[in-house]
């Protein structure tokens, strides 16, 4: 139980273009969503909390206008990179948790590796 | 402003031998620790967790400890299997919020 997924796994773009990558939960219900970016050897840095129906909230630093994140249904939620700069270069990863256990508990999608060139 | 860290980068053990992975916070606010595993290019896969209100939780092989006045988590494995070799990484939440360790590797060696 408690599987989500994520697409693309890898995606390479042209610098100015838009990615979007979905993010979904399998087998349950998603009370929030969450989305976090990951530098070589380096932590997981959390971008934003979103819940089904509602705005996300951008941590301190991230651009709300540039990585765009709508949570349309309690098992999805979608991250779009607008023109993306090689700088976005990173690997993206998305946790969702559901009510039932305790919800501070987050599952964690594989993973999408975005290269800009 | 590094709220949880982890202060050994990597920790070489022999199978079967017990792995013992270190956490310390800052912040009081935290009520929730988890331990993950990851590997490279994958996303973390949940292992264990406590809540502030315990000092102790075990699932098989997995224990965590937390000493709240010290404002330190542990995870010991044991016995320890080459399958455990990972980068293992806490996180402490407060108001469903994680805030991640930098991780620390794990190699266990046949």
């Amino acid at each position: 139980g408690a599987v989500v997924s994520q697409h693309p796994s890898r995606v390479i773009c042209k610098s100015g273009t838009s990615v979007k990558i979905e993010c979904r939960s399998l087998d349950f219900q998603a009370t929030t969503m969450f989305w976090y970016r990951q530098f070589p050897k380096q932590s997981l840095m959390l971008m934003a909390t979103s819940n089904e129906g509602s705005k996300a909230t951008y941590e301190q630093g991230v651009e709300k206008d540039k990585f765009l994140i709508n949570h349309a249904s309690l098992t999805l939620s979608t991250l779009t990179v607008t023109s993306a700069h090689p700088e976005d270069s990173s690997f993206y990863i998305c946790s969702a948790s559901f009510s039932g256990v305790h919800t501070d508990t987050q599952y964690f999608g594989p993973g999408t590796r975005l290269t800009v060139l | 402003d590094q709220q949880v860290k982890q202060n050994s980068p990597s920790l070489s053990v022999q199978e079967g031998r017990i792995s013992i992975l270190n956490c310390d916070y800052t912040n009081s606010m935290f009520d929730y620790f988890l331990w993950y595993k990851k590997y490279p290019a994958e996303g973390p896969t949940f292992l264990i967790s406590i809540s502030s209100i315990k000092d102790k939780n075990e699932d098989g092989r997995f224990t965590v400890f937390l000493n709240k006045s010290a404002k330190h988590l542990s995870l010991h494995i044991v016995p320890s299997q080459p399958g455990d070799s990972a980068v293992y990484f806490c996180a402490a939440s407060t108001y469903g919020k994680l805030t991640f360790g930098q991780g620390t590797i794990l190699t266990v060696h046949p």
